[in-house]
């Protein structure tokens, strides 16, 4: 198993770019989730989904938009980078039969560095 | 709400102990914690919830004072790979599907 996949793992973008972060797991497992971290943030969660087709937002959406088409894939995206998006993203998923991940480890991708100009 | 970590950082030598607490000012049902090296992804340490239960690794041990919503983790007879910055998550109730993490504390085990 690959475990939890991010692409890319750095990128640049200017103002006003958009761009999409790719995330994958190959674990079937249905809780997947975005978080960003900042230095001296901790993780804060983005967007957060429960199983295909169902998606919704957490501590800080704005800004960002994702779908889940599959059980597999959780693409984040970013309409309008802004300075502020300069952060590291981290994709996480969990299994559990209610899709929390109040019972269940979180395994976290590896991460992209994201940097806006 | 984001949980608060307290230290913000400790510096060990090998073979010493320490406490690293986390608490939140609204009711808690779960609290997670996870250790981030340097560059790379977190990774799960435990679990710990309302009533009781607990999942985690053998080597590491936590507890969860309900009535405070306080978390502290133990790092006992440290080890140079104990390194690294400890995260705190926490879930209002079951199913929330949220975890808010905090602050991080930073751990540093000297030879």
């Amino acid at each position: 198993n690959a475990g939890v996949t991010q692409t890319p793992k750095f990128q640049v973008l200017k103002t006003g770019q958009s761009m999409t972060l790719q995330c994958a797991q190959d674990m079937n497992h249905e809780y997947m989730s975005w978080y960003r971290q900042d230095p001296g943030m901790g993780l804060r969660l983005i967007h957060y989904s429960v199983g295909a087709g169902i998606t919704d937002q957490g501590e800080v959406p704005n800004g960002y938009n994702v779908s889940r088409s599959t059980t597999e894939d959780f693409p984040l995206r970013l309409l309008s980078a802004a300075p502020s998006q300069t952060s590291v993203y981290f994709c996480a998923s969990s299994s559990g039969t209610s899709g929390a991940p109040s019972y269940n480890e979180q395994f976290f991708g590896p991460g992209t560095r994201l940097t806006v100009l | 709400q984001q949980p608060v970590q307290s230290p913000q950082a400790v510096i060990l030598r090998e073979g010493e102990d320490a406490v690293i607490n986390c608490s939140s000012s609204k009711a808690l049902y779960s609290v997670h914690w996870y250790r981030q090296k340097h560059g790379e992804a977190p990774i799960f340490l435990m679990i710990l919830l309302k009533g009781g239960e607990q999942k985690g690794h053998d080597k590491i041990s936590a507890s969860f004072n309900e009535k405070k919503q306080q978390s502290s983790l133990y790092l006992t007879a440290s080890q140079l790979s104990y390194s690294g910055t400890y995260f705190c998550g926490t879930e209002r109730w079951s199913n929330d599907y949220k975890l808010s993490f905090g602050a991080g504390t930073t751990v540093t085990v000297r030879a």
